[in-house]
């Protein structure tokens, strides 16, 4: 079984903290994505990456970045938290042309 | 701007009726439909869709999709209240490697 884990399932931060999240998958996928989910807002995609060190800006990139140095391992980064960053973030991977895995999400709250 | 659209947004029936799904999208040179079904947790995959007219099943549920105007339907016949979740159809553009951008999801609500 495709395995997707992430660091930390619930996560509070005090604004202006930096955070990182952090995925790791377990099947060598070449791409690996990271989403926020807000009520009636659906998944909305931050970042995504289709190889080792490269990475694409989805649709609501600003205020992330994101890290891919190994191929099993995609952080997303938060480099000053902010309150409208409190969500529900969810990682993916897959192999090219196929289905994503998600991982479990991390409920973060910024206070 | 790529876009992917569904309909309704939440939906409320009895046991043992039949629902349709539907979603519609925007994207530069389409590659896949994905609908996935989401309960307290993380997505799960329920079909991949990539051509037009080919009736995707599984169970009670099925899917198909129609390029030619840009939607796909997801049916659920003989709903049980196990059905109840979000349903999400996400589909891949072309427009750069591997982008896969969701709808914001039908909530499907079953009730005995």
């Amino acid at each position: 079984d495709v395995k997707v884990t992430q660091s930390s399932r619930y996560l509070v931060k005090r604004t202006g903290e930096k955070v990182f999240l952090e995925c790791v998958q377990d099947m060598d996928h070449e791409n690996m994505f990271w989403y926020r989910q807000d009520p009636g807002l659906g998944l909305r995609l931050i970042y995504f990456s289709y190889d080792v060190k490269m990475k694409e800006k989805g649709d609501i990139p600003e205020g992330y970045s994101v890290s891919r140095e190994k191929k099993e391992r995609f952080s997303l980064i938060l480099e000053s938290a902010s309150t409208n960053q409190t969500s529900m973030y969810l990682c993916a991977s897959r192999i090219l042309g196929r289905e994503q895995y998600f991982g479990p999400g991390t409920r973060l709250t910024v206070t | 701007e790529d876009k992917v659209v569904q309909s309704p947004l939440s939906l409320v029936v009895h046991e043992g009726d039949t629902v349709t799904l539907n979603c519609s999208y925007e994207v530069t040179n389409f590659r896949s439909l994905l609908w996935y079904k989401q309960e307290k947790k993380a997505p799960t995959f329920l079909f991949m869709l990539t051509s037009s007219g080919i009736e995707k099943k599984s169970g009670r549920l099925s899917s198909i999709l129609d390029k030619k105007e840009l939607f796909s339907i997801l049916n659920i016949t003989a709903t049980q209240t196990g059905d109840s979740a979000v349903y999400l159809c996400a589909v891949e553009g072309d427009s750069s490697a591997s982008k896969i951008i969701f709808g914001s999801g039908t909530r499907l609500s079953i009730r005995p």
